[in-house]
């Protein structure tokens, strides 16, 4: 299937903790996005990665960080997590020719 | 800066009715429109879009204009089924090209009931 994938999609951990979140995405978009959705289903733009570059970076926390291994893959490392990390994290792609974004399916990140 | 401002939810509707969803926008440009849809526990998915005054997205017998006069981008849809029970979310972007973020209203939680 074509389409964007996240691994893992549930991730459970404790705070302090260093994780990481996948993605990875077979459409041979040039482009990719993380969001943040927090409780209330507010969704707000964190990175994105234009051909492994960095492009847009919001204020997060210095605590996240961003890494793009090549134009098909974007994954997000999380240090020393804390309660607030709570959300579902969603990656995105899109095409050099549009602006019209696919979504993963989501990490469902609980800090406890 | 740019803003996205839906109707608060959660609404509910039985099968058959009619339905809109609010949408209206700030933006310091011309930016598209869309529309995504968030079925329980999955991903966003795009449901329409538009991109310049007047046009008209459509999806699914989902329907939404680009009113730039009124800086609206309302969703509605004639007969709602069960099956469109999700959350609806409104969304600009200012490029036209990838690399363009987007910005979301808060998402509007729709319930059909049979």
């Amino acid at each position: 299937d074509t389409a964007v994938s996240q691994t893992p999609k549930y991730l459970v951990t404790q705070m302090g903790n260093d994780k990481s979140i996948k993605c990875e995405q077979n459409l041979g978009h040039d482009t990719m996005y993380w969001y943040k959705q927090d409780s209330k289903k507010f969704l707000k733009i964190m990175f994105s990665y234009n051909n492994k570059e960095l492009i847009i970076n919001e204020t997060v926390p210095n605590r996240f960080s961003p890494k793009s291994p090549d134009k098909a893959h974007l994954n997000l490392h999380i240090n020393s997590l804390e309660l607030g990390d709570s959300a579902v994290y969603f990656c995105a792609s899109s095409p050099s020719y549009s602006n019209t974004q696919y979504f993963g399916p989501g990490t469902r990140l609980t800090v406890l | 800066g740019n803003s996205v401002t839906q109707m608060e939810g959660p609404v509910t509707l039985s099968e058959e009715a009619f339905l809109t969803i609010n949408c209206t926008y700030t933006a310091t440009g011309y930016p598209s429109l869309f529309w995504y849809v968030q079925y329980p526990g999955e991903g966003l998915q795009l449901l329409l879009k538009a991109t310049k005054a007047d046009d008209k997205g459509s999806n699914k017998g989902f329907e939404a204009t680009y009113r730039k006069e009124t800086t609206s981008f309302h969703l509605e849809k004639g007969s709602v089924q069960v099956s469109d029970s999700a959350v609806y979310f409104c969304a600009l972007s200012l490029g036209e090209t990838s690399g363009s973020r987007l910005t979301f209203g808060e998402g509007t939680q729709l319930t059909v009931n049979p």
